[in-house]
């Protein structure tokens, strides 16, 4: 079935450092790929999403590209900040089951320090 | 426009006891959905509902039952919960179209003593 595997955290940095989260995925057929962010005590938010192969999505800063080649969706910033502290969802959409369900990585805590 | 809302925010339960989580949406969704979440585990589907009327089991439905009440209510009721049921739940919703994009309500933080 489709899975999605991120890497461990927490990730620890300091304020206006560059941020990478890697995300792979294993999928039958093409689905849609996202970013889903949680901040504390709150539900998720969809952070940026790509639809197709070399799509790049972003929003606040924040960039993924859809890499079929490679089946990957890496989040990157330039340069976090304090308030980007939370845990990061990489998700994907369902191929072929009809549910139009998500299916979820473990999540990334990211600890920004001023 | 409320987006996903989820009552409540907060239960503490014995073992035994049943209870219902409410979840309502606005944005005239056709599709919603039950997820828990756990530490290092994600997000993992309880059960779905394609459209009003019906209901689909997800990946652990054990010991959950849902109701589509109307295109805008999805209920989950926990018949006899256990300490395995000790999670954070999430509602959530999506539109129409290919995309698949979901909205989340702000959660049910339930714990099984």
């Amino acid at each position: 079935g489709d899975s999605v595997t991120q890497m461990e955290g927490p990730v620890t940095l300091s304020e206006e450092a560059f941020l990478t989260i890697n995300c792979t995925y294993t999928a039958t057929g093409y689905p849609s790929l996202f970013w889903y962010v949680q901040y504390p005590g709150e539900g998720l938010q969809l952070l940026l999403k790509a639809t197709k192969a070399d799509d790049k999505g972003s929003n606040k800063g924040f960039e993924a590209t859809y890499r079929k080649e490679t089946t990957s969706f890496h989040l990157e910033k330039g340069s976090v900040q304090v308030s980007d502290s939370a845990v990061y969802f990489c998700a994907l959409s369902d191929s072929g089951t009809g549910r139009r369900a998500l299916t979820f990585g473990s999540g990334t805590r990211l600890q920004v320090q001023p | 426009n409320a987006g996903v809302t989820q009552t409540p925010k907060f239960q503490v339960l014995k073992t035994g006891q049943s209870m219902t989580l409410q979840c309502a949406q606005d944005m005239n969704h056709n599709s919603m959905y039950w997820y828990r979440q756990d530490p290092g585990m994600g997000l993992r589907l309880i059960y779905y509902s394609a459209s009003e009327g019906t209901t689909d089991k997800g990946e652990v439905p054990n010991g959950y039952n849902v109701s589509r009440l109307n295109k805008r209510e999805f209920s989950l009721r926990l018949e006899s919960a256990a300490p395995s049921q000790t999670s954070v739940y999430f509602c959530a919703s999506t539109g129409p179209g290919g995309v698949y994009e979901q909205y989340f309500g702000p959660g049910t933080r339930l714990t099984v003593t």
